[in-house]
């Protein structure tokens, strides 16, 4: 069974900070990683993707890689009230399970005004 | 607009009594699957379809059943519910079985069994 893990949490950050959220994965041979928030009693929705190691810049996001280490972040800087919410992390299965995503149980992040 | 719905969207039922979870997509969208989301345990993955009359297990599928006889379709069928199937489910499809393609959530099925 391939694993995707985070720290559930909770992080708490002042507004303005930056929040950092990790995920490690199992699957050494996973070429594809999503992260997703999900509001309270929401569903999930997708903010960033990343496939190439290194850092994928999307506004006040941050995704970053490293396949060798089989760790994937998400950086949020300027953190406001808004981005209160679980993040979850997913990765795109190998080989015979490449249609499949497996998500991590998720962070939940709150920002302090 | 393109959109995953889900009915109901809560539901409060008894151990035992059939009960179906409707799904639809007007995306056009090849694969659908279905998930059930637990304090803890995250999102697990129930059934999946590639597309019209192929389905297959994910991780939770035992006390389910879907189908998918048209593309745009995708019912959570549970036969006869029990009380450790009360969770948040969530309804999914994307183009394709392609991850780089967006997957797209329905709004949720809280569902508890009494």
């Amino acid at each position: 069974q391939k694993e995707v893990e985070q720290n559930s949490g909770p992080l708490s950050v002042p507004e303005g900070a930056i929040a950092s959220l990790n995920c490690t994965y199992s699957d050494r041979g996973s070429q594809s990683f999503f992260w997703y928030r999900q509001y309270s009693g929401k569903s999930p929705e997708l903010i960033m993707s990343i496939y190439s190691n290194g850092d994928k810049e999307d506004g006040r996001f941050t995704a970053q890689l490293n396949k060798a280490s089989q760790y994937v972040s998400l950086l949020i800087r300027d953190s406001q009230p808004s981005d209160s919410a679980t993040y979850l992390c997913a990765v795109k299965g190998s080989g015979g399970s490449n249609y499949k995503l497996t998500f991590g149980k998720g962070t939940l992040l709150t920002v302090n005004p | 607009e393109a959109q995953v719905t889900q009915n109901p969207r809560y539901l409060i039922t008894v151990t035992g009594k059939k009960l179906t979870v409707t799904c639809s997509q007007n995306m056009n969208h090849e694969y659908m699957s279905w998930y059930r989301q637990d304090p803890g345990l995250g999102l697990r993955q129930i059934y999946y379809s590639m597309n019209v009359e192929v389905t297959d297990k994910g991780d939770v599928p035992e006390g389910y059943k879907v189908s998918r006889k048209e593309k745009r379709n995708f019912p959570l069928i549970l036969e006869s519910p029990s009380p450790n199937q009360t969770s948040l489910y969530f309804c999914a499809s994307r183009y394709g079985a392609q991850i780089y393609n967006e997957q797209f959530f329905g709004p949720g099925t809280r569902l508890t069994v009494l």
